[in-house]
């Protein structure tokens, strides 16, 4: 079975420090990998997302993420962060799950705290 | 543009009682799909639909029902609320189905339902 960790419930880091929150991943086949983010009490939005070709993947408010296939991981970074960026981040992988159909696993999520 | 609707934003049911979340989308997506949030347990599937008259069962789909009648409404019922169903429940579309091809969720703002 596929699965997902984000292995940090909760993520502090000063505003202006990089920022990065950890996702790895176990899918049969090649994976298709995102971020969405959502803030309080708001659904979630689409962050960016890995399909293919470039292992560096840039999405936005200045997001992006490295597909590291050896490792298994597509952690979400960013330069600078900002304290508007505090929100709980979560990881997704669709994966082959066997007899020609794909399965979409979301993590558990990790909560970003940025300190001013 | 307003994307995925859902109604209502927040509910207290009895132990027993059914009711109704709505879910409407205006972007002509093929796949729409209902999940619900839990602490710690990231996102799970409950229903998905992969197009008008199409339905199928997804992770946790006990308990709940929905149907598609049309390209834009996903309602899904509780038939009979228990406390276990007490959950932040999110309604998602995509152009089509996201586990097979990749493509980005949008998802609704969440409807947060209490069952005392």
């Amino acid at each position: 079975a596929q699965s997902v960790a984000q292995p940090e419930d909760q993520v502090n880091v000063a505003e202006g420090n990089p920022l990065t929150v950890k996702c790895t991943y176990s899918v049969s086949g090649n994976p298709y990998l995102f971020w969405y983010v959502q803030y309080p009490n708001r659904g979630l939005q689409f962050l960016l997302k890995y399909i293919t070709g470039d292992n560096l993947v840039k999405g936005s408010y200045g997001f992006e993420a490295e597909f590291n296939k050896s490792q298994t991981s597509f952690h979400l970074k960013k330069p600078s962060a900002l304290v508007s960026d505090s929100a709980l981040y979560f990881c997704a992988v669709r994966g082959y799950s066997g007899a020609g159909s794909y399965q979409l696993t979301f993590g558990k999520g990790t909560k970003l705290s940025v300190i001013p | 543009n307003a994307g995925v609707t859902q109604t209502p934003k927040f509910q207290v049911l009895k132990t027993g009682q059914s009711m109704t979340l709505q879910c409407a989308q205006d972007m002509n997506h093929e796949y729409m799909s209902w999940y619900r949030q839990d602490p710690g347990m990231g996102l799970r599937l409950i229903h998905y639909s992969v197009g008008a008259g199409i339905t199928d069962q997804g992770e946790v789909p006990n308990g709940y029902n929905v149907s598609r009648s049309t390209t834009e409404d996903f309602p899904l019922r509780l038939l009979s609320a228990a406390p276990s169903q007490t959950s932040v429940y999110f309604c998602a579309s995509s152009y089509s189905d996201p586990q097979g091809h990749g493509n980005t969720i949008y998802f609704g703002e969440g409807s947060w339902l209490t069952v005392v």
